[in-house]
C-alpha cells in the first residue's frame, strides 16, 4: 500500500533554515509528481509546492516562492523541501501528497491534478 | 489569482443529505477535486474530477460542476462523517494549486 512518511520538522528561530524528506514507498515513485501542503494551526489547506515526475517542472506559491526549493531524489524514492528564511507564519503541519496523475498537455505543459494519497505531516514551529 | 469560496459551516441531521458547494469564477471548466479532514488527521480525497470516487469511498459521496459552482452532496449523512471538507483545482494560469477556505460538516 501507499506510505508516504515525512520527516524534519521541529522548531528553528526565524531566519534560520530546514529540510524536510518524505520518504514514499508502496508505488512507482519516479512516476509521479509530488506536492507538498501545508495547514497553520486552526487553519485550512495551503499548497506550498509541486514537482513533476522527473523534476523538470517545478511550482510554488507565492508565499514560499524564493525562499523555500522542492526537489526529489527518485534513487531514494525521497522528496524534500528546503526552506529557508523561515517565518513565523511559515508555522505549520507539512504534508507530502501524491498527485493522482502524470498529466501533460498536448503542448507540453505539466499540469498537476488531486492528491491522491497524503503522508501524516511534520509540523515545523518558527518561533524565537 | 483564483479563489474558491466555501460556506463556513455546514450542518446535518442524521440520516439526511448535506450539500457543500464551491463557488469560483467559470469553474465548470475546471477539474474539482474534494477532500475530508478529520480532526489530528491528515485529508482524505472523497471526490475528484468533479465526480468521481476513489476506491474506499462510499457512494454516499458525489459530486457536480458547472457554472460558477462545484457541490459536493454526502447522501444519508452519518455522524461519522463530520468534518472539514475541502475543494481544489488547478489554476493554469498562474500554475497553482488552489484550495477552497473549508466547510465544516456538523452531524446534528
Amino acid at each position: 500500500q501507499v506510505q508516504l512518511v515525512e520527516s524534519g520538522g521541529g522548531v528553528v528561530q526565524p531566519g534560520r533554515s530546514l529540510r524536510l524528506s518524505c520518504a514514499a514507498s508502496g508505488f512507482t515513485f519516479s512516476s509521479y509528481g509530488m506536492h507538498w501542503v501545508r495547514q497553520a494551526p486552526g487553519k485550512g489547506l495551503e499548497w506550498v509546492a509541486v514537482i513533476s515526475y522527473d523534476g523538470s517542472n517545478k511550482y510554488y506559491a507565492d508565499s514560499v516562492k524564493g525562499r523555500f526549493t522542492i526537489s526529489r531524489d527518485n534513487s531514494k524514492n525521497t522528496l524534500y523541501l528546503q526552506m529557508n528564511s523561515l517565518r513565523a507564519e511559515d508555522t505549520a503541519v507539512y504534508y507530502c501528497a501524491k498527485d493522482g496523475l502524470n498529466y501533460y498537455d498536448s503542448s507540453g505543459y505539466y499540469y498537476p491534478n488531486y492528491f491522491d494519497y497524503w503522508g501524516q505531516g511534520t509540523l515545523v514551529t518558527v518561533s524565537s | 489569482s483564483y479563489v474558491l469560496t466555501q460556506p463556513p459551516s455546514v450542518s446535518v441531521a442524521p440520516g439526511q443529505t448535506a450539500r457543500i458547494t464551491c463557488g469560483g469564477n467559470n469553474i465548470g471548466s475546471k477539474s474539482v477535486h474534494w477532500y475530508q479532514q478529520k480532526p489530528g488527521q491528515a485529508p482524505v480525497l472523497v471526490v475528484y474530477d468533479d465526480s468521481d470516487r476513489p476506491s474506499g469511498i462510499p457512494e454516499r459521496f458525489s459530486g457536480s460542476n458547472s457554472g460558477n459552482t462545484a457541490t459536493l452532496t454526502i447522501s444519508r449523512v452519518e455522524a461519522g462523517d463530520e468534518a472539514d471538507y475541502y475543494c481544489q483545482v488547478w489554476d493554469s494560469s498562474s500554475d497553482h494549486q488552489v484550495f477552497g477556505g473549508g466547510t465544516k460538516l456538523t452531524v446534528l
